[in-house]
């Protein structure tokens, strides 16, 4: 398995306050990716980043934003945080034609 | 429009009792078709990877197979630690980004 983590695991915030989850891989692997995943519905591409500094929208990208300053870590921005926001986050890196997964962070918006 | 749709959404069956999940598909440039497994909690773990029609994987109690419009995962003598939710997704040729259905939740009582 790829070695991925996020940070932080669980997190609870407030409608309008920034929150900034973490992707750390150790795989040098080139596609990264943010998806949420909420019930009834299938893994949403939020967006996903082809390299260091270049990113682009997934389905799901309105109120998300992305960096990417070094190959091993992929930042997921909320800028103002809304209750509709509250979902599991996963992160993906993909090698060969496979994507692997982080352990997820939970995130609820009051 | 492409779409992944799985069926059924849940799917209790008896310890050793077999059966089978489908994932339909109508995507237009089938790359691939992948299967999931995920655990509570936990991030989506990959079991395997389908690139053309007449094709089949194995492994463990579980197989994979796939037509030009569906997939199937045959789990045969099941056991408690088979339950799951097993997600698919399909990769489109022109962009490789995946189309998830929305998972299947196996539960498989001793």
């Amino acid at each position: 398995d790829a070695g991925i983590t996020q940070s932080p695991r669980h997190k609870v915030t407030e409608t309008g306050t920034p929150v900034t989850l973490r992707c750390h891989q150790t795989e040098n692997h080139r596609y990264m990716y943010w998806y949420r995943q909420d019930p009834g519905h299938g893994l949403r591409l939020i967006h996903y980043s082809y390299g260091v500094k270049d990113t682009d929208k997934g389905e799901v990208s309105d109120g998300y934003s992305v960096s990417r300053s070094k190959t091993e870590d992929f930042l997921l921005t909320l800028e103002s945080a809304t209750s509709s926001q509250t979902s599991v986050y996963f992160c993906a890196t993909e090698g060969g034609e496979t994507q692997y997964f982080g352990p997820g962070t939970r995130l609820l918006v009051l | 429009e492409d779409q992944v749709t799985q069926s059924p959404e849940a799917l209790r069956l008896q310890e050793g009792e077999s059966s089978s999940l489908n994932c339909s598909y109508t995507v237009s440039g089938l790359r691939g078709l992948f299967w999931y497994r995920q655990d509570p909690g936990k991030g989506p773990e990959f079991l395997f990877t389908l690139y053309s029609a007449g094709e089949e994987k194995e492994k463990e109690r579980l197989k994979a197979t796939l037509t030009k419009k569906e997939s199937f995962l045959h789990i045969t003598a099941p056991k408690p630690e088979d339950s799951a939710t097993y997600l698919c997704a399909a990769k489109k040729d022109s962009n490789y980004q995946l189309i998830w259905g929305a998972g299947t939740k196996l539960i498989i009582k001793p």
